[in-house]
């Protein structure tokens, strides 16, 4: 089964610097998708950004990016220029590639709470 | 309305009651999944359906019992909860073939059980 930890808890950066919340995962598969999603204060799920395994170039989504080590499962997640805005719980998430097609569930991990200081 | 939507927002109910929760999606997508997040665990996957046959079911208690009677509308059936089922439910629909199809959340349902 497939697992994903994320270690920090808690994170706090100012606001416009930048941070970085760490994620890796265990899985047997060679082929998957890793995703960051982020929940403010209204549990809304929000998908931050993607990353397919398959590509070695780390996706970025504006102030977002992501350092993808697929050998370490190591897939970490660069916020830039820090807002208040971005105060929320961070989620890393994987999911298999069906390759018969079909959906397949997110694993989630616990998630770390990331606090933005004036 | 846009997006996944979810009703009722908050839930009290007893032990001994039947309550259903509501998950609606105006995305045209083909696939929707039930979630679990409580305070002490991380999300839990609960249920996938895919073209409205259930394709997944991760060995939930029988209290809960899904429907989906269409590719837009989602249930979870509640009877004889217990209080540690108290939680955060979200429902979450995709596509059910494409590149990557995401998954998109709905705002969730908070559940209290006294």
């Amino acid at each position: 089964a497939q697992t994903v930890t994320q270690s920090q808890p808690e994170m706090s950066v100012q606001e416009a610097e930048t941070v970085t919340l760490s994620c890796t995962y265990d899985t047997s598969e060679s082929d998957y998708y890793l995703f960051w999603y982020k929940q403010p204060p209204s549990r809304q799920m929000i998908l931050v950004i993607r990353q397919e395994a398959y590509k070695q170039q780390n996706a970025t989504e504006n102030r977002f990016s992501v350092n993808f080590q697929k050998a370490a499962k190591s897939f970490s997640l660069k916020i830039s220029d820090s807002q208040l805005g971005d105060a929320a719980m961070y989620f890393c998430a994987y999911r298999r590639v069906n390759s018969g097609g079909g959906a397949d569930g997110l694993t989630f991990g616990k998630g770390t709470h990331l606090i933005i200081q004036p | 309305e846009t997006g996944v939507t979810q009703t009722p927002r908050h839930l009290v109910m007893g032990m001994t009651n039947k309550k259903s929760l509501k998950c609606e999606q105006h995305l045209g997508h083909n696939a929707m999944y039930w979630y679990k997040q409580s305070a002490k665990k991380p999300l839990e996957l609960m249920f996938v359906y895919s073209l409205e046959e259930r394709v997944e079911n991760n060995s939930v208690p029988s209290r809960f019992s899904p429907e989906c009677p269409n590719s837009s509308h989602l249930f979870l059936h509640l009877h004889t909860l217990q209080p540690e089922d108290s939680a955060l439910y979200l429902c979450a629909s995709s596509q059910y073939r494409g590149p990557v199809y995401e998954q998109y959340f709905g705002p969730g349902t908070r559940l209290t059980v006294t």
